[in-house]
């Protein structure tokens, strides 16, 4: 159950598009299209942003979007906002019947 | 609105023991898995474990397979979380979270348990 890879950080302008990468194996991203993405600031709890590799939860900005391609998924967020300004994860299910998360990327915004 | 509280966390020597619960609300408890969520301090998540919304089928991360146990009392809407055999690297606040129905991600956290393992 290793890892899932993401970048340690992504940083852009207020209104800039930004993406953040998730790579992982065929036994996690590449068997399924049950990625989900993760927003979590600091000493909170994580919030779920996207699930399904596209689906965002109602209340979630459509400025947040998801997609994923072979063994690698990716959170795209335009028009960034200061507020966008926290650490996000990816979370894959498995072929062994668990979860894998990234490592996590700080995204900041300049 | 849903609501999850964890209680239990606390200081406990490695090779100890320590049993964390998570009380919900706001919520048909009895109609949902739950997972368990762990991350050590300034680190990363980490998927520990979840349960089937009837308890009958409960699944781990490698990391914490034979030392950690997970439960639920529907009766009592709460899920819980026996941990044995604790090590040093088991330090970590853990949240538990509601399954998102019909999804592969969950969709509410608790605020944590801070559990610290030291000598």
């Amino acid at each position: 159950q290793s890892a899932l890879t993401q970048p340690p950080s992504v940083s852009g302008f207020p209104g800039q598009s930004v993406a953040i990468s998730c790579t992982g194996t065929s036994s996690d991203i590449g068997s399924y299209n049950r990625v989900s993405w993760y927003q979590q600031s600091p000493g909170t709890a994580p919030k779920l942003m996207i699930y399904e590799v596209i689906n965002r939860p109602s209340g979630v900005p459509d400025r947040f979007s998801g997609s994923k391609s072979d063994n690698t998924a990716s959170l795209t967020i335009s028009g960034l906002q200061a507020e966008d300004e926290a650490d996000y994860y990816c979370s894959s299910y498995t072929t062994s019947s668990t979860w894998v998360f990234g490592g996590g990327t700080k995204l900041t915004v300049l | 609105q849903v609501q999850l509280v964890e209680s239990g966390g606390g200081v406990v020597q490695p090779g100890g023991s320590l049993r964390l619960s998570c009380g919900a609300s706001g919520f048909t408890f009895s109609s949902y898995a739950m997972h368990w969520v762990r991350q050590a301090p300034g680190k990363g998540l980490e998927w520990v474990s979840l349960i089937e919304y009837d308890g009958g089928n409960k699944y781990y991360a490698d990391s914490v397979k034979g030392r950690f146990t997970i439960s639920r009392d529907n009766s009592k809407n709460a899920v819980y979380l026996q941990m044995s055999s604790l090590r040093v690297e088991d330090t970590a606040v853990y949240y538990c979270a509601k399954h998102r129905s019909g999804t592969w991600s969950f969709d509410y956290c608790g605020q944590g348990a801070l559990v610290t393992v030291s000598s």
